[in-house]
Protein backbone atom coordinates (compact mmCIF):
# COMPACT_ATOMS: atom_id res chain seq x y z
CA UNK A 1 0.00 0.00 0.00
CA UNK A 2 0.77 3.63 0.05
CA UNK A 3 2.99 5.02 2.50
CA UNK A 4 0.99 8.07 3.01
CA UNK A 5 -2.44 7.63 2.42
CA UNK A 6 -5.20 10.68 1.76
CA UNK A 7 -8.33 11.08 0.69
CA UNK A 8 -8.91 12.25 -2.65
CA UNK A 9 -11.77 15.04 -2.45
CA UNK A 10 -13.88 17.19 0.04
CA UNK A 11 -15.80 20.04 -0.54
CA UNK A 12 -17.23 22.39 2.02
CA UNK A 13 -18.97 25.34 1.98
CA UNK A 14 -17.61 28.90 2.85
CA UNK A 15 -17.53 30.09 6.37
CA UNK A 16 -17.42 26.16 7.63
CA UNK A 17 -14.56 24.21 8.89
CA UNK A 18 -12.14 21.78 6.79
CA UNK A 19 -11.03 18.76 7.72
CA UNK A 20 -7.97 17.29 5.69
CA UNK A 21 -6.82 13.92 7.17
CA UNK A 22 -3.98 11.59 6.60
CA UNK A 23 -2.53 8.39 7.63
CA UNK A 24 1.28 7.07 7.37
CA UNK A 25 2.67 3.73 7.99
CA UNK A 26 6.31 5.03 9.41
CA UNK A 27 6.47 5.06 13.18
CA UNK A 28 10.10 6.66 12.63
CA UNK A 29 8.75 9.54 11.47
CA UNK A 30 10.25 12.85 12.84
CA UNK A 31 8.48 16.16 10.86
CA UNK A 32 5.19 15.82 9.06
CA UNK A 33 4.20 18.41 6.51
CA UNK A 34 1.14 19.95 4.73
CA UNK A 35 1.59 21.35 0.91
CA UNK A 36 -1.21 23.39 -0.77
CA UNK A 37 -0.99 23.30 -4.59
CA UNK A 38 -2.95 25.95 -6.61
CA UNK A 39 -3.79 24.90 -10.29
CA UNK A 40 -0.48 25.71 -12.21
CA UNK A 41 1.53 26.46 -9.07
CA UNK A 42 3.85 24.76 -7.02
CA UNK A 43 3.82 23.48 -3.56
CA UNK A 44 4.09 26.16 -1.50
CA UNK A 45 4.83 24.71 2.26
CA UNK A 46 2.08 25.59 4.60
CA UNK A 47 3.07 24.40 8.05
CA UNK A 48 4.61 21.32 9.41
CA UNK A 49 4.71 19.93 12.89
CA UNK A 50 7.68 17.94 14.75
CA UNK A 51 6.68 14.23 15.85
CA UNK A 52 6.98 14.68 19.67
CA UNK A 53 4.30 17.48 19.15
CA UNK A 54 0.17 16.77 19.25
CA UNK A 55 -0.74 20.14 18.15
CA UNK A 56 0.56 22.65 16.21
CA UNK A 57 -1.83 25.86 15.40
CA UNK A 58 -1.04 28.85 13.46
CA UNK A 59 -4.36 31.40 12.40
CA UNK A 60 -6.34 29.69 10.60
CA UNK A 61 -4.73 26.25 10.63
CA UNK A 62 -4.51 23.76 13.46
CA UNK A 63 -2.24 20.61 12.70
CA UNK A 64 -3.72 17.69 14.89
CA UNK A 65 -0.82 14.09 15.10
CA UNK A 66 -2.02 11.34 16.92
CA UNK A 67 1.45 9.03 16.93
CA UNK A 68 -0.08 5.91 18.38
CA UNK A 69 -2.79 5.59 15.20
CA UNK A 70 -0.44 7.70 13.04
CA UNK A 71 -3.05 9.81 11.68
CA UNK A 72 -2.57 13.89 10.83
CA UNK A 73 -4.97 16.34 10.33
CA UNK A 74 -5.00 19.79 9.01
CA UNK A 75 -7.89 22.13 9.87
CA UNK A 76 -8.96 25.06 8.28
CA UNK A 77 -11.10 27.22 10.26
CA UNK A 78 -13.43 29.56 8.68
CA UNK A 79 -12.42 28.20 4.84
CA UNK A 80 -12.76 30.92 1.93
CA UNK A 81 -13.34 30.23 -1.38
CA UNK A 82 -8.92 31.09 -2.31
CA UNK A 83 -8.70 27.67 0.50
CA UNK A 84 -9.64 25.90 -2.91
CA UNK A 85 -6.52 23.67 -3.95
CA UNK A 86 -4.84 20.33 -3.30
CA UNK A 87 -3.32 19.65 -0.40
CA UNK A 88 -0.71 17.37 0.19
CA UNK A 89 1.12 15.36 3.48
CA UNK A 90 4.46 14.74 3.57
CA UNK A 91 6.69 12.73 6.19
CA UNK A 92 9.88 12.76 7.00
CA UNK A 93 11.51 9.66 8.23
CA UNK A 94 14.29 9.70 10.51
CA UNK A 95 17.78 9.46 9.20
CA UNK A 96 16.19 10.75 5.78
CA UNK A 97 16.63 13.95 3.52
CA UNK A 98 13.75 13.03 1.60
CA UNK A 99 9.80 13.76 2.06
CA UNK A 100 7.41 10.68 1.26
CA UNK A 101 3.88 12.28 -0.22
CA UNK A 102 0.55 11.60 -0.57
CA UNK A 103 -1.38 11.87 -3.55
CA UNK A 104 -3.56 15.22 -2.10
CA UNK A 105 -6.98 15.50 -0.96
CA UNK A 106 -8.88 18.05 -3.74
CA UNK A 107 -10.19 20.74 -1.35
CA UNK A 108 -13.56 22.55 -3.00
CA UNK A 109 -15.36 25.45 -1.60
CA UNK A 110 -18.19 26.87 -2.76
CA UNK A 111 -20.06 29.87 -2.16
CA UNK B 1 14.54 35.75 -0.93
CA UNK B 2 13.34 34.99 -4.71
CA UNK B 3 12.86 31.56 -3.62
CA UNK B 4 13.33 28.70 -5.91
CA UNK B 5 13.77 29.78 -9.02
CA UNK B 6 13.00 27.42 -12.17
CA UNK B 7 12.85 28.22 -15.83
CA UNK B 8 11.32 27.57 -18.87
CA UNK B 9 7.73 28.04 -17.40
CA UNK B 10 6.47 26.26 -20.36
CA UNK B 11 8.40 24.37 -22.80
CA UNK B 12 7.57 22.82 -25.98
CA UNK B 13 8.80 20.77 -27.85
CA UNK B 14 8.91 17.97 -30.40
CA UNK B 15 9.79 14.16 -29.73
CA UNK B 16 13.55 13.81 -30.16
CA UNK B 17 14.50 16.85 -29.11
CA UNK B 18 16.78 17.73 -26.19
CA UNK B 19 15.02 19.56 -23.30
CA UNK B 20 16.92 21.36 -20.16
CA UNK B 21 15.42 22.51 -17.63
CA UNK B 22 16.70 24.49 -14.83
CA UNK B 23 16.63 25.62 -11.75
CA UNK B 24 18.40 27.97 -8.70
CA UNK B 25 17.62 27.14 -5.12
CA UNK B 26 17.22 29.64 -2.40
CA UNK B 27 20.62 31.17 -1.22
CA UNK B 28 22.20 28.79 1.38
CA UNK B 29 19.74 25.46 0.92
CA UNK B 30 22.07 22.43 0.91
CA UNK B 31 19.74 20.15 -0.63
CA UNK B 32 18.36 20.09 -4.07
CA UNK B 33 15.55 18.16 -5.48
CA UNK B 34 14.06 17.27 -8.51
CA UNK B 35 10.78 15.88 -8.84
CA UNK B 36 7.98 15.27 -11.62
CA UNK B 37 4.37 15.46 -11.04
CA UNK B 38 1.67 13.80 -13.24
CA UNK B 39 -2.36 13.09 -13.37
CA UNK B 40 -1.10 9.35 -13.22
CA UNK B 41 1.93 8.92 -11.16
CA UNK B 42 1.75 11.87 -9.00
CA UNK B 43 4.60 13.66 -7.24
CA UNK B 44 7.57 11.39 -8.19
CA UNK B 45 11.11 11.99 -7.03
CA UNK B 46 13.87 11.90 -9.97
CA UNK B 47 17.13 12.83 -7.82
CA UNK B 48 17.97 15.13 -5.31
CA UNK B 49 21.31 16.66 -4.25
CA UNK B 50 23.43 17.43 -1.10
CA UNK B 51 26.12 20.37 -1.42
CA UNK B 52 26.41 19.92 -5.39
CA UNK B 53 26.69 15.83 -5.16
CA UNK B 54 24.42 13.76 -6.50
CA UNK B 55 22.96 11.25 -3.40
CA UNK B 56 20.36 9.29 -4.73
CA UNK B 57 19.64 9.15 -8.82
CA UNK B 58 17.56 5.73 -8.39
CA UNK B 59 14.04 7.82 -9.72
CA UNK B 60 15.31 8.82 -12.53
CA UNK B 61 13.01 7.08 -14.91
CA UNK B 62 15.48 6.22 -18.13
CA UNK B 63 19.38 6.97 -19.18
CA UNK B 64 17.54 9.88 -21.25
CA UNK B 65 17.25 11.96 -17.92
CA UNK B 66 20.45 13.10 -16.50
CA UNK B 67 21.14 16.07 -13.54
CA UNK B 68 23.84 18.09 -13.15
CA UNK B 69 24.61 20.45 -10.21
CA UNK B 70 28.04 22.51 -11.31
CA UNK B 71 27.26 24.53 -8.04
CA UNK B 72 25.30 25.60 -5.07
CA UNK B 73 23.13 28.13 -6.96
CA UNK B 74 22.54 25.74 -10.02
CA UNK B 75 21.20 22.96 -11.16
CA UNK B 76 20.06 21.40 -14.65
CA UNK B 77 17.95 18.56 -15.52
CA UNK B 78 17.69 17.34 -19.55
CA UNK B 79 16.15 14.93 -21.08
CA UNK B 80 17.77 13.42 -24.66
CA UNK B 81 16.25 12.63 -26.37
CA UNK B 82 12.51 13.47 -25.28
CA UNK B 83 9.69 11.66 -25.35
CA UNK B 84 5.70 12.16 -25.29
CA UNK B 85 5.91 10.00 -21.97
CA UNK B 86 7.71 12.73 -20.59
CA UNK B 87 5.18 15.37 -20.87
CA UNK B 88 4.76 16.42 -17.46
CA UNK B 89 5.28 19.39 -14.58
CA UNK B 90 8.80 18.89 -12.83
CA UNK B 91 9.66 20.49 -9.80
CA UNK B 92 12.39 21.57 -8.36
CA UNK B 93 12.94 22.23 -4.52
CA UNK B 94 15.73 23.14 -2.10
CA UNK B 95 15.94 22.98 1.60
CA UNK B 96 17.90 23.31 4.62
CA UNK B 97 17.44 20.97 7.76
CA UNK B 98 13.72 20.38 7.75
CA UNK B 99 11.69 22.30 5.58
CA UNK B 100 11.50 22.07 1.97
CA UNK B 101 10.63 24.80 -0.74
CA UNK B 102 9.21 24.02 -4.43
CA UNK B 103 10.05 26.09 -6.90
CA UNK B 104 6.66 27.36 -9.13
CA UNK B 105 7.75 24.44 -11.60
CA UNK B 106 8.43 24.07 -15.93
CA UNK B 107 5.43 22.71 -17.99
CA UNK B 108 6.92 20.32 -20.08
CA UNK B 109 5.02 19.21 -23.47
CA UNK B 110 6.62 17.05 -25.96
CA UNK B 111 4.81 16.28 -29.26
Amino acid sequence: GEDVEQSLFLSVREGDSSVINCTYTDSSSTYLYWYKQEPGAGLQLLTYIFSNMDMKQDQRLTVLLNKKDKHLSLRIADTQTGDSAIYFCAERRSGYSTLTFGKGTMLLVSP
Amino acid sequence: DAGVIQSPRHEVTEMGQEVTLRCKPISGHDYLFWYRQTMMRGLELLIYFNNNVPIDDSGMPEDRFSAKMPNASFSTLKIQPSEPRDSAVYFCASSHQETQYFGPGTRLLVL
